[in-house]
């Protein structure tokens, strides 16, 4: 298995536009999170998903966030519209099983916003 | 939210030397697990600690669990250079995954 792909690697917006981050998970594996890490505030879990469905989206900072799983392999992270606080590497993750079993974590996109 | 805090938040030893790095915690826990992070990278996973385990191995790590004092510790014996990374701890309890905010670990040659 490839392992966990996210794409873009990096992105470099303007203040205002849409931001859409993707998310491959790893083949059978029926959960998915979405981390952002910055400097100031580290890794903070955004929102996860099990089986597709969202079960916890308290760490979305704002409206602005969005995150959908159409399916088990394909998951979107989107900022509508774009500010530059939300300059962060942006990681996604995958699991199966339990909540609480082994995570593993995509290279990550680095989003820088102007 | 993180409410796992790693001590020291930065640690610079010699190559060889053995390093130790601390995690404690506030609620009780399923497990506690140790994730690396190089530069640049994600994360990768180290190893998991079930709340009824005290110690577990692998390789040159060592980690240990004390669910009294709600704090684990990792070490890694006969540091190397590729060794120079961030570690994060993180527990789960309740469906929620905690992490800490990692410890910078730099490795001298």
């Amino acid at each position: 298995d490839a392992g966990v792909i996210q794409s873009p690697r990096h992105e470099v917006t303007e203040m205002g536009q849409e931001v859409t981050l993707r998310c491959k998970p790893i083949s059978g594996h029926d959960y998915l999170f979405w981390y952002r890490q910055t400097m100031m505030r580290g890794l903070e879990l955004l929102i996860y998903f099990n089986n597709n469905v969202p079960i916890d989206d308290s760490g979305m900072p704002e409206d602005r966030f969005s995150a959908k799983m159409p399916n088990a392999s394909f998951s979107t992270l989107k900022i509508q519209p774009s500010e530059p606080r939300d300059s962060a590497v942006y990681f996604c993750a995958s699991s199966d099983g339990v909540l609480y079993n082994e995570q593993f974590f995509g290279p990550g996109t680095r989003l820088t916003v102007l | 939210s993180q409410q796992g805090e790693e001590d020291p938040q930065a640690l610079s030893i010699q190559e060889g030397e053995n390093a130790t790095m601390n995690c404690s915690y506030k609620t009780s826990i399923n497990n506690l697990q140790w994730y690396r992070q190089n530069s640049g990278r994600g994360l990768v996973h180290l190893i998991l600690i079930r709340s009824n385990e005290r110690e577990k191995h692998s390789g040159r790590l060592r980690v240990t669990l004390d669910t009294s004092k709600k704090s684990s510790s990792l070490l890694i014996t006969a540091s190397r250079a590729a060794d120079t990374a961030s570690y994060f701890c993180a527990t789960s309890s309740n469906y929620q995954l905690i992490w800490g905010a990692g410890t910078k670990l730099i490795i001298k040659p």
